[in-house]
């Protein structure tokens, strides 16, 4: 298995509700990332888990909420998020926790929020 | 970490090389040059990374000079699928784990 799987594809919510994004790879990588992309912009990195443990959080507000249960799933618990957070959210994973390692990302997930 | 500067947009005909050249100024000995591919609605996908003189892979090659303030993606005859965003990142060969995106190049590949 070589791929990363983001669940769900696409997702709705209210300001006031509290959803989850899921993430989960069976590389054995060692690192997992997410990452936040605006329309027509670059993919801007949010967090970085090393061995399961948050390694790097670039200063997001504390309404993202990440969690590295296990090894190979990564989640993104969303609490009272406003409008301008509707973005693509996407997840990676790389073998080792170089900067220079190959990053596999998932598809993403679209996040609408109303 | 360096940043980097490449052309908004390219357009190509199918069967054409395309060259995307990336500039990098301030890069660090231990930098490397990497270049992913982005498709819309997807994740980006790696394509290619080096640190000196030439890469090359499957689906392209990468040409950095001696002073690797530059460095060139070059794809070799081209087809519609490779319409695409190219990113051109400068990444730290430590433990930083830092990914840093520039703009990016779009890419659009006529028949």
């Amino acid at each position: 298995d070589t791929e990363v799987t983001q669940t769900p594809k696409h997702l709705v919510m209210g300001m006031t509700n509290k959803k989850s994004l899921k993430c989960e790879q069976h590389m054995g990588h060692r690192a997992m990332y997410w990452y936040k992309q605006k329309a027509k912009k670059p993919p801007e990195l949010m967090f970085v888990y090393s061995y399961e443990k948050l390694s790097i959080n670039e200063s997001v507000p504390s309404r993202f909420s990440p969690e590295c249960p296990n090894s190979s799933l990564l989640n993104l618990h969303l609490h009272a998020l406003q409008p301008e957070d509707s973005a693509l959210y996407l997840c990676a994973s790389s073998p080792w926790t170089r900067a220079q390692e190959t990053q596999y990302f998932g598809p993403g997930t679209r996040l609408l929020v109303l | 970490l360096a940043k980097t500067t490449q052309p908004i947009s390219m357009d190509s005909y199918e069967g054409q090389e395309v060259n995307i050249t990336c500039s990098h100024n301030n890069i660090a000995t231990n930098d490397y040059i990497t270049w992913y591919q982005q498709f819309p609605s997807q994740g980006p996908r790696f394509i290619i990374q080096g640190y000196k003189t030439k890469v090359t892979n499957e689906v392209a090659s990468l040409f950095i000079p001696a002073d690797r303030k530059s460095s060139t993606l070059s794809l070799p005859r081209v087809s519609l699928s490779d319409t695409a965003v190219y990113y051109c990142l400068v990444v730290r060969g430590d433990s930083s784990y830092k990914l840093i995106f520039g703009s990016g190049t779009r890419l659009l590949v006529r028949p």
